[in-house]
């Protein structure tokens, strides 16, 4: 069966720091990778999604960047933190263009 | 990605009471999907709906896509507390391949007991 895992589920930064989450997926191959953001009590905005290796669309650039160096593999980075940066992180999979999204556990996001 | 207002923005009810959202486009949707989230978690994937008019039962849950396409509804029969959290749809338009999943706001259910 397919997993998604993604890390770390909590982290504290400081301002200017910089941002790495990763996210992976088992069981399938060459799947549709997401990245949402979503503040407390929101609702979920579409970051970074990927339809292949190297292959990287960006809905909201800010300060954010994605890179998909391996098939099942999908990083979301930042060069240095801005506070409006926290906030809760999600990584998502389908295995295919118009299907469902697995999600994984999420990643919160604090920038002090 | 598409757009869709989804409401109300929260609902709260009596454990027992029927409870519905609804997400509205003004454009014609390729399909919809329905997620849950629960208060601290992650969202779970619900049901997918396609064809016109579509009714799709889930044991309480009741999901209808509209005749022209453009809106959908979400029922929940005599709520329970495992019914709390945030349910979303999540739209796809029409006219060819759409990769990008955009979500509504969401709707956040509380259930008093």
């Amino acid at each position: 069966s397919q997993t998604i895992h993604q890390w770390p589920a909590t982290l504290v930064q400081p301002v200017g720091s910089p941002l790495s989450l990763e996210c992976t997926v088992e069981g399938t191959s060459n799947p549709n990778l997401y990245w949402y953001r979503q503040a407390a009590g929101r609702g979920l905005q579409l970051l970074f999604y990927s339809v292949g290796i190297g292959q990287i669309s960006s809905e909201v650039p800010q300060n954010l960047s994605a890179s998909r160096p391996q098939d099942r593999q999908f990083i979301l980075s930042s060069k240095k933190l801005l506070l409006s940066d926290s906030s809760f992180y999600l990584c998502a999979w389908s295995p295919n263009p118009r299907g469902e999204l697995f999600f994984g556990e999420g990643s919160r996001l604090t920038v002090l | 990605g598409q757009q869709v207002m989804q409401i109300p923005q929260y609902q709260h009810v009596q454990e027992g009471e029927d409870f519905t959202t609804y997400c509205n486009s003004s454009t014609t949707l390729s399909n919809i999907q329905w997620y849950k989230q629960r208060p601290g978690g992650h969202p779970v994937f619900l049901i997918q709906l396609v064809k016109s008019g579509e009714v799709k039962k889930q044991k309480r849950l009741t999901f209808q896509f509209g005749e022209a396409k453009k809106n959908s509804s979400l029922h929940i029969t005599a709520t329970q507390t495992t019914d709390v959290g945030t349910y979303f749809c999540a739209p796809r338009g029409s006219g060819g391949s759409n990769y990008k999943l955009t979500f509504g706001k969401g709707t956040l259910l509380t259930v008093n007991p």
